[in-house]
């Protein structure tokens, strides 16, 4: 068990630029989480896949987010024409199965909107 | 839907002694869990403790307790034996449905030698 991954660590990029980040979760767990964490505050939701299935996306995963799971293991967060406000932590969590098992947390990437 | 509510945004204890950190919340849902995580500095959330809203026994993980008061809609957490490890950033969380977690705002535990 090698814990859930996330890559890169660090982003930085301009205004305008489209960026995508990668989470790779605990290879047995089949559903997988995408939040984003602003500075001092609690993580929040973005959306939710099972397998490959996105079943819930958050309001504030606007049309310039995008989430995939292709084969149900990685999963892939692109943000496109980014704008300041997408400065954030973005966190993936993966878990085994029903609610009462806990989400195992990536490290998260941070990405900075110059 | 559900909130949470954590109104200590910093909280404090000497090493080796107890500190309770508060947490409310709200859910629609009439089968959910609790838990609480912790966010050391610049590493990853962790899960503490949890809590099955079913159960009326308290959970407890070591040194970590909780005290859950259903009709409250309270979820407290109490660190006993404070350690210098225990700084962190401490959410409480709940969920229910999809198993969307919803995260407190956090609380900032500093642990003074």
């Amino acid at each position: 068990d090698t814990g859930v991954s996330q890559d890169p660590r660090h982003k930085i990029t301009k205004r305008g630029q489209n960026v995508t980040f990668r989470c790779d979760p605990i290879s047995e767990h089949n559903r997988l989480y995408w939040y984003r964490q602003t500075l001092g505050q609690g993580p929040e939701f973005l959306t939710y896949f099972q397998n490959e299935a996105q079943l819930e996306k958050s309001r504030l995963l606007s049309d310039r987010f995008s989430a995939e799971r292709p084969k149900g293991s990685f999963s892939t967060l692109e943000i496109q024409r980014t704008e300041q406000g997408d400065s954030a932590m973005y966190l993936c969590a993966s878990s085994a199965g029903p609610s009462n098992q806990p989400q195992h947390f990536g490290d998260g990437t941070r990405l900075s909107i110059l | 839907a559900q909130t949470v509510t954590q109104s200590q945004p910093e909280m404090s204890v000497q090493e080796a002694e107890t500190v309770t950190l508060s947490c409310t919340y709200d859910t629609s849902e009439s089968d959910y869990y609790l838990f609480w995580y912790k966010q050391p500095p610049s590493r990853q959330m962790i899960l503490v403790i949890r809590q099955e809203a079913y159960k009326q026994q308290n959970a407890t993980e070591n040194r970590f307790s909780v005290n859950f008061q259903k009709a409250a809609k309270s979820f407290s957490l109490k660190i006993s034996d404070s350690q210098l490890g225990d700084a962190a950033m401490y959410f409480c969380a709940t969920t229910g449905g999809y198993q969307k977690v919803t995260f407190g705002t956090g609380t900032k535990l500093q642990v003074i030698p």
